[in-house]
């Protein structure tokens, strides 16, 4: 099946820095999703990405669709403590719940 | 009250037991899906209603009976599972089962914890 690979799987950085994840593939999407999930709780969606080469950003968030199609970036300015839990990148081949594909995930621990 | 509620949060259960978790969605979506969240591994769908009709079966073992009566309420029945069956189920459910948006996204609820022992 279709795979993408997020990195990095982890990640333990001081508050107030910035951060970076992405995710990458061998196949083309329509969309790139952004999700987070707090301890405890279900995924919610961050940022929508919809044409190659978009850039959007949510508050302190910043995604961008990969030129290629196959890839997708997402930045966090300034990080703070409720900034922790667990991104998921998801991409989009087609229509229907099984064509939106998941990454493996990026845990994110902040050191106050 | 939450948009997808989910119940139990967690559950512990033997091979031999028979179990359902309940999953409800307050928002008038048309669509519902189980996913099941293996640590370090994607989510996996398993299960997509649109309409109360089963649109999708991702090769799931037969141990996982779903069930929607109606199109705010979806059940998974669990019989016979394995210790590799723990994980976390998550109910989503969304507007389209096609496409989804900032607008419409895909909706999960808090998951319930599943060890079986």
């Amino acid at each position: 099946g279709q795979q993408l690979n997020q990195s990095p799987q982890s990640m333990f950085i001081q508050e107030g820095e910035d951060v970076s994840m992405n995710c990458t593939s061998s196949s083309i999407f329509n969309t790139w999703l952004w999700y987070k999930q707090d301890p405890g709780e279900g995924p919610v969606l961050l940022i929508a990405l919809y044409k190659a080469g978009e850039l959007t950003s949510n508050g302190r968030l910043t995604a961008q669709f990969g030129i290629t199609r196959k890839d997708s970036f997402l930045n966090i300015s300034a990080s703070i403590p409720s900034d922790v839990g667990i991104y998921f990148c998801a991409g989009q081949l087609g229509e229907g719940a099984q064509k939106l594909v998941f990454g493996q995930g990026t845990r994110l621990t902040i050191n106050p | 009250e939450t948009g997808v509620t989910q119940t139990p949060r967690h559950l512990v259960m033997g091979m031999t037991n028979k179990k359902s978790l309940k999953c409800e969605q307050h928002l008038g979506h048309n669509a519902m899906y189980w996913y099941k969240q293996s640590a370090k591994k994607p989510l996996e769908l398993m299960f997509v209603y649109s309409l109360e009709e089963r649109v999708e079966n991702n090769s799931v073992p037969s141990r996982f009976s779903p069930e929607c009566p109606n199109s705010s309420h979806l059940f998974l029945h669990l019989h016979t599972l394995q210790p590799e069956d723990s994980a976390l189920y998550l109910c989503a459910s969304s507007q389209d089962p096609g496409w989804w948006t900032v607008n419409s996204p895909l909706h999960f609820g808090n998951g319930t914890r599943l060890t079986v022992t």
